[in-house]
């Protein structure tokens, strides 16, 4: 059973391109969370999808993110006309269910943005 | 003032020794709490989780949670150069896996 999987392991946009971020989620698991993790700080929450749902985006800076997890195919973090500030690793996780308590959301090894 | 407080270290123990890596946060309304190790250039693993006040054991690890003065301890025995890695805590206010990192602790077990 494969891991969370996430592409590309590395990006390079320059300032004002777009960048997408891919996450597959382990098999069987239906809700999705994105986190960023900017250098020498902790991760920080950003969004939190089940399929074809947003449940909680209150993470997401309010331009130029935005995110989707589709009925088919790999959840998307869209980042539009990128700067040097999104430079960061975006790191994904995976859950069976929502809740803490029952399940353990599993990260991938994340996508490392560089913006030049 | 962040949610989450954390001492970066890094800290470097000799093989064996016992390591103590903490946590303070400001939201009482934190009821889960987790550590996580991350190998470099990797993602988070789930090490210890606890609900609420208490202690939890597992094999050489301990974690503690002092809920009245918002303070969270991860106790290695017996440390491996294996064991060399950044430990986060996280905790999390209800029962949903919206996570709340500290920073990151860095550890290194010379051999």
């Amino acid at each position: 059973n494969a891991g969370v999987m996430q592409n590309p392991r590395h990006l390079v946009r320059r300032r004002g391109q777009e960048a997408r971020l891919r996450c597959s989620p382990m098999k069987g698991h239906s809700h999705v969370y994105w986190y960023r993790q900017l250098p020498e700080e902790g991760l920080k929450f950003m969004v939190y999808l089940q399929k074809e749902n947003i449940i909680d985006e209150s993470g997401m800076p309010k331009e130029r993110f935005s995110a989707e997890f589709p009925k088919e195919g790999p959840s998307i973090l869209r980042i539009q006309q990128v700067v040097r500030g999104d430079s960061a690793a975006y790191f994904c996780a995976s859950s069976l269910t929502g809740q803490t308590m029952n399940t353990e959301a599993f990260f991938g090894q994340g996508t490392r943005l560089t913006v030049v | 003032q962040k949610e989450v407080e954390q001492d970066p270290g890094p800290l470097s123990v000799p093989e064996g020794a016992i390591v103590s890596l903490n946590c303070t946060y400001s939201n009482s309304a934190f009821q889960y709490f987790m550590w996580y190790r991350q190998y470099s250039r990797k993602g988070p693993e789930l090490l210890m989780y606890t609900y609420s006040s208490g202690n939890k054991e597992d094999g050489r690890f301990t974690a503690q949670v002092d809920k009245s003065s918002k303070y969270i301890s991860l106790f290695i025995r017996d440390s491996q150069p294996s064991d060399s890695a950044t430990y986060l805590c996280a905790m999390s206010e209800n029962n949903f896996n919206k996570f709340y990192f500290g920073s990151g602790t860095k550890l290194n077990v010379k051999p």
